[in-house]
């Protein structure tokens, strides 16, 4: 299947761990975001990085870092989690992140719960 | 000021109606407009994608353009049940593709 697949689906922590999140997408796009949902439904972009260059750098904490090791993947650590980092992550992708066509239409993955204890 | 505006709802139509969605948006510059459907405990699928003032249609789903107004909307025909779910309006402008959600629309469909 293509798609935009992410790892793990839930993951439950303590306050002060360390965490990643994995994200693939076989879609052959260039573009791959993290947005953040939090428990009011809001869903709020984080970063986003094309052909593994850090395009988009919201105000994060820095705890918050993001990783391109290919165009294909985009992982999310985090450290010294903090009971307000509970949320589900969103990774998405896109074609490209400057067109303004079809080619930035963003597809998203299932989504990683994350609960800090 | 919120950069995307929707009406969080509920908004209840009975079966067979036409729902329709809006959203207001607050960056004149903004180009690419995006419709994204959200189940609970779902990730947002995207609808419908529109760039250019006017109207677009795919299916039961037409998605409206008025940037003089800054305003765009989205029309379900024919709404079924398993279209209850949360609407949620996206935005881009500038460069990168940033993406600025609404809070979202709540849509429930009665039999």
């Amino acid at each position: 299947d293509t798609a935009v697949s992410q790892t793990p689906k839930y993951l439950v922590t303590q306050m002060g761990n360390d965490k990643s999140i994995k994200c693939e997408q076989n879609l052959g796009h260039d573009t791959m975001y993290w947005y953040k949902q939090d428990s009011k439904k809001f869903l709020k972009i984080m970063f986003s990085y094309n052909n593994k260059e850090l395009i988009i750098n919201e105000t994060v904490p820095n705890r918050f870092s993001p990783k391109s090791p290919d165009k294909a993947h985009l992982n999310l650590h985090i450290n010294s989690l903090e009971l307000g980092d509970s949320a589900v992550y969103f990774c998405a992708s896109s074609q490209d992140g400057a067109s303004v066509s079809s080619y930035n239409e963003q597809f998203f993955g299932p989504g990683t719960r994350l609960t800090v204890l | 000021q919120k950069e995307v505006e929707q009406n969080s709802g509920p908004l209840s139509v009975p079966e067979g109606a036409i729902a329709s969605l809006n959203c207001t948006y607050s960056d004149r510059g903004s180009q690419s407009f995006f419709w994204y459907r959200q189940y609970s405990g779902k990730s947002p699928e995207l609808i419908m994608s529109i760039y250019s003032n006017g109207d677009k249609e795919d299916g039961r789903f037409t998605a409206q353009l008025n940037k003089a107004s800054q305003y765009v909307s989205l029309l379900i025909r024919d709404s079924q049940p398993s279209d209850s779910a949360t609407y949620l309006c996206a935005v881009s402008s500038g460069g990168y593709n940033k993406l600025i959600f609404g809070a979202g629309t709540r849509l429930a469909v009665h039999p």
